[in-house]
C-alpha cells in the first residue's frame, strides 16, 4: 500500500529566509509525487510534481522540490519565503499498483513571519 | 483556467437525512474523484471513477455512499442517511486521462462543508 509521511504538524520560518517542508513516502512500484497547498476554506492547489528524470523539479510560486530515491524522501523548498506563503502544505504519492487516486500525507502548516 | 466547481459551498443537515453534494469536473477531465477532510486535516480519499463506473473506492465509502454522473457534466456524491460523523468538507477532484493518468496531477474544487446536526 502506498504512504506518505510529513513528520512535522508545523514549520515556522522568517521571510526571506528558506524553507523546507519535509515528506517521506512508501510504495511498491515507482512513485508519482505531488506537492499541494491549501489556503483557509479553499481546495486544494497543485504546486509541482514528480514522474520521472531530473531529481529537482520546479513548480509555481517559486516552489521546488527534491526527489531522493536512496531516502525515499520529496521535499518541498523555498529559497526564500514570503509571508503570503503561510498556509497548510500537502504533499501525495501516487503508486500505478495503488491505482489512480493520490494518497495524502497528513499536512504541514507553513508560517512565515515578518 | 479551468476549475472545478462544486455546489454548495455549505450544507447543513439533520442526522438520517440524505445529501447530494455536487460536483462540474473541468470538462475534457475523464478521472473524477470525491475526498474528504475533517478539521482541516488528513485528506482522505473516498472514491474514484472512470469510464461511467466506480474504478476504486476506500473502506471509508460503504454502503451508505453512492456517485454518479447523471449528465454529460456534474458528477454527484449522495449521502444516504446521514452520521454526525460524516460531518465534514468533502472535495471533488478530476484529472486528465490522455497520455499516463498517472502523470496528470488532481485539480480540486473549494469543497463543500457538510455540517450534520
Amino acid at each position: 500500500a502506498q504512504s506518505v509521511a510529513q513528520p512535522e504538524d508545523q514549520v515556522n520560518v522568517a521571510e526571506g529566509n528558506p524553507l523546507t517542508v519535509k515528506c517521506t513516502y512508501s510504495v511498491s512500484g515507482n512513485p508519482y509525487l505531488f506537492w499541494y497547498v491549501q489556503y483557509p476554506n479553499r481546495g486544494l492547489q497543485f504546486l509541482l510534481k514528480y514522474i520521472t528524470g531530473d531529481n529537482l523539479v520546479k513548480g509555481s510560486y517559486g516552489f521546488e522540490a527534491e526527489f531522493n530515491k536512496s531516502q525515499t524522501s520529496f521535499h518541498l523548498k523555498k529559497p526564500s519565503a514570503l509571508v503570503s506563503d503561510s498556509a497548510l502544505y500537502f504533499c501525495a504519492v501516487r503508486d500505478k499498483r495503488g491505482g489512480n487516486k493520490l494518497t495524502f500525507g497528513t499536512g504541514t502548516q507553513l508560517k512565515v513571519e515578518l | 483556467e479551468p476549475e472545478v466547481t462544486q455546489t454548495p459551498s455549505h450544507q447543513v443537515t439533520q442526522m438520517g437525512q440524505e445529501v447530494i453534494l455536487r460536483c462540474v469536473p473541468i470538462s475534457n477531465h475523464l478521472y473524477f474523484y470525491w475526498y474528504r477532510q475533517i478539521l482541516g486535516q488528513k485528506v482522505e480519499f473516498l472514491v474514484s471513477f472512470y469510464n461511467n463506473e466506480i474504478s476504486e473506492k476506500s473502506e471509508i465509502f460503504d454502503d451508505q455512499f453512492s456517485v454518479e454522473r447523471p449528465d454529460g457534466s456534474n458528477f454527484t456524491l449522495k449521502i444516504r442517511s446521514t452520521k454526525l460523523e460524516d460531518s465534514a468538507m468533502y472535495f471533488c477532484a478530476s484529472s486528465e486521462a490522455s497520455g499516463s493518468s498517472y502523470n496528470s496531477p488532481l485539480h480540486f474544487g473549494n469543497g463543500t462543508r457538510l455540517t450534520v446536526t
